[in-house]
């Protein structure tokens, strides 16, 4: 069974472009959340889907916004890009809302 | 909103002495605590994972405790290999009567074990 996939796996934008980044849930699972991880921070939760809904919402302003398509696939996006939106992206699918997460290899995004 | 607290930040140990890194948590509604282990330039990966009904889990060399009285849970690994060296992350996850938080996670604690 193939893991949690997400690409691109590197991103470079400039300041004030805007970046869609996208994960593929393992096959069968129905939830995707997203974290946002960084040195100084860890892993910081950003949001979570399941069935096309959005679930649970993490502390990011309103530049931070996702979508779950009926196949489970999941994106998110970023507008007007900051230099401090540089980080790495991670996925997690799990199997229902709630269930043991799996992570993607991530999205390292670069902004300069 | 449910914070974990975990220590230490960094942990360096001689191969085959054990290893405990402790998490606190602050909601006591949650009633998941997974572990991950993330190698440098990898994915976070599941490695033991506990719920509030069971007080400690075993899996090989690794295992997890949990203490709901005083909110905090453990992980312990025995005879420690260069292997496992990699930086280990806990969460906790509320349920609010069927309705299921996110996952919160601690800050991580980087393991170094010395050959």
């Amino acid at each position: 069974k193939a893991g949690v996939t997400q690409t691109p796996r590197y991103l470079i934008k400039t300041r004030g472009q805007q970046v869609t980044l996208s994960c593929s849930p393992i096959s069968g699972h129905r939830s995707v959340s997203w974290y946002q991880q960084t040195p100084g921070q860890g892993l910081q939760f950003l949001f979570e889907y399941f069935s096309e809904t959005q679930r649970n919402k993490g502390n990011f302003p309103g530049r931070f916004s996702g979508r779950q398509f009926s196949n489970s696939r999941s994106e998110m996006n970023v507008s007007t890009l900051e230099l401090g939106d540089s980080a790495l992206y991670l996925c997690a699918s799990s199997l229902e809302w709630g269930g043991e997460a799996f992570f993607g290899q991530g999205t390292r995004l670069t902004v300069v | 909103g449910e914070n974990v607290e975990q220590h230490p930040s960094t942990l360096s140990v001689q191969e085959g002495d054990s290893a405990v890194i402790k998490c606190t948590y602050s909601d006591s509604a949650s009633n998941y605590f997974p572990w991950y282990k993330q190698e440098l330039g990898k994915r976070p990966q599941l490695i033991i994972d506990i719920r509030s009904n069971v007080g400690e889990k075993k899996d090989q060399r690794i295992a997890v405790t949990l203490n709901k009285t005083a909110k905090h849970f453990s992980l312990h690994i025995t005879e420690t290999q260069p292997e496992d060296s990699a930086v280990y992350f806990c969460a906790a996850r509320s349920n609010y009567g069927g309705s299921q938080g996110n996952l919160i996670f601690g800050k991580g604690t980087k393991l170094s074990v010395k050959p």
